[in-house]
């Protein structure tokens, strides 16, 4: 049974550009969450998708944009990257009914020079 | 606002040497309080919840417990593998509903 699946693992950009983050959720799971850790910190809730739509946001500013597809699988985008966008960004996926806690992938590694 | 705050922010043991955690938390509404386990490189891993206070969850060397304003992981002789970051999050009730809080994290070291 394969858990949340995240890719790519690492990534290196450059200031300005834009990014695309991709996630599976765990299998039988309808809603994927983002967050952002930066290094020495705990995850920051960036938002929630269920059934395609955003359902809540954290205080993230517009750059910060995702989709979920019919699939339930997610993708994070970001725009005009800043070097303070440099982080490990997780996904994670939950039943909409049932336990309410949340299944991690292994993040991919955003790096912004 | 909804805040987490954990203690010590690192934690250095010798094997065999038991010790807690602190989880702090003020929250509207509590739907439910959150610990995890990461190992470096890895995204958290799923321990515990806990939904109200007076509760407690065990799992081989690790208890938590939760009380109205804190939460504690209680690690009892612990191994070298038990070395990891240990979070802890909240869940609010109402328009919050859909995302967890996150402390940033206690870092536990076991020596052999």
């Amino acid at each position: 049974d394969a858990g949340v699946t995240q890719s790519p693992t690492h990534l290196i950009k450059t200031r300005g550009q834009q990014v695309t983050l991709r996630c599976s959720p765990k299998s039988g799971h309808d809603t994927v969450s983002w967050y952002q850790q930066a290094l020495g910190q705990g995850p920051q809730f960036i938002f929630q998708y269920y059934e395609e739509e955003e359902r809540q946001r954290g205080n993230f500013p517009d750059r910060f944009s995702g989709h979920q597809f019919p699939n339930y699988s997610s993708e994070l985008n970001v725009n005009a990257l800043l070097l303070g966008d440099s982080a490990l960004y997780l996904c994670a996926s939950n039943p909409g009914q049932g336990p309410l806690h949340l299944h991690f992938g292994n993040g991919t590694r955003l790096t912004v020079t | 606002e909804d805040q987490v705050t954990q203690s010590p922010e690192a934690l250095r043991l010798q094997e065999g040497e038991s010790s807690s955690l602190n989880c702090s938390y003020t929250v509207s509404g509590l739907r439910g309080l959150f610990w995890y386990r990461q190992d470096p490189g890895k995204g958290p891993e799923f321990l515990f919840t806990l939904y109200s206070a007076g509760e407690e969850k065990e799992k081989e060397r690790l208890k938590a417990t939760l009380t109205k304003k804190e939460s504690f992981l209680h690690i009892t002789a612990p191994k070298p593998e038990d070395s990891a970051t240990y979070l802890c999050a909240v869940r609010a009730g109402g328009t919050s509903y859909g995302k967890l809080t996150f402390g940033q994290g206690t870092i536990l070291t076991v020596h052999p």
